[in-house]
């Protein structure tokens, strides 16, 4: 079967920087996708992996490694403003996406 | 620019009922999708089409039906609604299936059937 893995819950101190990690078992591979998710809206897309490394843009970044079947979002310099739901989105052989539940982060001041 | 707007924005819906989502987007997208969401559970795609014309079964395709008779509009159809179907809906959109291209969410219809 196809899995995407995420923690569930992560808590961190505004300022701070953290780094949400995900890993996936699909039938293929056709790029990672991150969506941020505020609560009682909808998913909006904040990056997307389809080679290894790091995809820097302001203050989140996306690493992917295809042969480990891991990728991390990095958020530096938080603000209250990013607690959200973060979404691990893997696009399987089929070209379909294959969605994680979703961490939900929750800043501290 | 509105993107793409889903009606309605909620329904309460007795068991039996036959129920349409409405999803509408204006960004010439050829793509277009049908998503639930429960709590615990990741996005499980129900139904997409990948141009006009076209529809295709998703992951959890069951008691649901699409149609997409133009590039604009993807109505999901339940024909005789259960409380399982009980969830928080989202019709997205993207230009096309593959590389780079980004799913756009409308903002969801929250759905309840008793």
């Amino acid at each position: 079967g196809q899995n995407i893995d995420q923690p569930t819950e992560m808590t961190a101190t505004e300022g701070a920087i953290v780094q949400i990690n995900c890993t996936y078992q699909t039938s293929g591979f056709n790029g990672l996708f991150w969506y941020q998710q505020h609560a009682g809206e909808a998913p909006t897309f904040l990056s997307y992996n389809v080679l290894d490394g790091l995809e820097e843009k302001g203050r989140f970044s996306s690493f992917l490694s295809r042969s480990k079947g891991y990728s991390y979002l990095l958020l530096k310099e938080l603000q209250m403003k990013d607690s959200a739901s973060y979404l691990c989105a893997v696009r399987d052989s089929n070209y379909q996406l294959i969605w994680g539940a979703g961490t939900k982060l929750i800043i501290k001041p | 620019i509105a993107g793409i707007t889903q009606a309605p924005t909620s329904q309460i819906l007795a068991a039996g009922r036959r129920m349409t989502l409405r999803c509408t987007q204006d960004m010439r997208h050829n793509a277009m999708y049908w998503y639930r969401q429960d709590l615990g559970l990741g996005l499980r795609l129900i139904h997409y089409s990948n141009t006009a014309g076209t529809t295709g079964k998703g992951e959890v395709p069951d008691g649901y039906s699409v149609s997409r008779a133009n590039t604009d509009d993807f109505p999901l159809t339940l024909a005789s609604a259960v409380p399982s179907q009980t969830s928080v809906y989202f019709c997205a959109s993207s230009e096309g299936g593959g590389g780079n291209n980004e799913q756009f969410f409308g903002p969801g219809t929250r759905l309840t059937v008793l």
